[in-house]
């Protein structure tokens, strides 16, 4: 199947600084990319949708200020972390539709990026 | 808000077959019954969708109810490497369609 792959795998950063996560459709392009975060033993939780050449749309409750999204190409969407904190360690993952012309597809996700806010 | 309900956890011996139930009764006619799978510390891994009819492939088979509102994710030959937390999760399809995902239930494959 499609591939979706994240980078980096894993990230440590210090209070304040901002950290940037690549995610990568690699045999086929993503108009729209969703971004999700997941908790210790909990569920993903969906932040926001990334659309190639316009604004992301983001979920109620998450701040577009401190997670910016840009969808520059139909390959490839970034998510920044701004000024992060200790509470925004979590795992991140991003997942992408391939449609390709078919009408019943699966959405792949990336192999997700675990942030470390020390 | 996830649209489906399933069990937290559910166990079974390798090498039997796992049912795994999911409900969700507000199903939309245009919605499909979607399964992922997600082992620790990894992304979602997808098993298989369908709108209405019963669908296999090879990893697994999706009974859905006539009625649509459950169904069952079917592992034929469980093994250990299948011990995950399994999500259920009703979606239209589309480039812009969002995963909402629930909690999941909980398989854990024993020896």
């Amino acid at each position: 199947g499609a591939v979706v792959s994240q980078h980096p795998s894993r990230v440590i950063c210090k209070s304040g600084t901002s950290v940037k996560i690549e995610c990568r459709s690699l045999d086929f392009q993503a108009t729209t990319m969703f971004w999700y975060r997941q908790f210790p033993k909990q569920s993903l939780m969906l932040m926001a949708t990334s659309n190639e050449g316009s604004k992301a749309t983001y979920e109620q409750g998450v701040e577009k200020d401190k997670f910016l999204i840009n969808h520059a190409s139909l390959t490839l969407s970034t998510l920044t972390v701004t000024s992060a904190h200790p509470e925004d360690s979590s795992f991140y993952i991003c997942s992408a539709r391939d449609m390709g012309g078919r009408k019943n597809t699966e959405a792949f996700f990336g192999q997700g990026t675990r942030l470390t806010v020390v | 808000d996830a649209k489906t309900t399933q069990p937290p956890s559910m166990d079974c011996a390798e090498g039997r077959a796992a049912n795994l139930p999911c409900n969700h009764s507000t199903i939309s006619g245009n919605e499909y019954v979607y399964w992922y799978r997600q082992i620790h510390s990894q992304g979602p891994q997808y098993i298989i969708h369908g709108l209405k009819n019963n669908e296999t492939n090879e990893m697994a088979s999706l009974i859905i109810t006539e009625d649509r509102k459950s169904s069952t994710l079917i592992l034929p030959h469980a093994t250990l490497r299948d011990t995950a937390v399994y999500y259920c999760i009703v979606s239209s399809t589309g480039a812009n369609s969002k995963l909402t995902f629930g909690k999941g239930i909980t398989l854990s494959v024993r020896p």
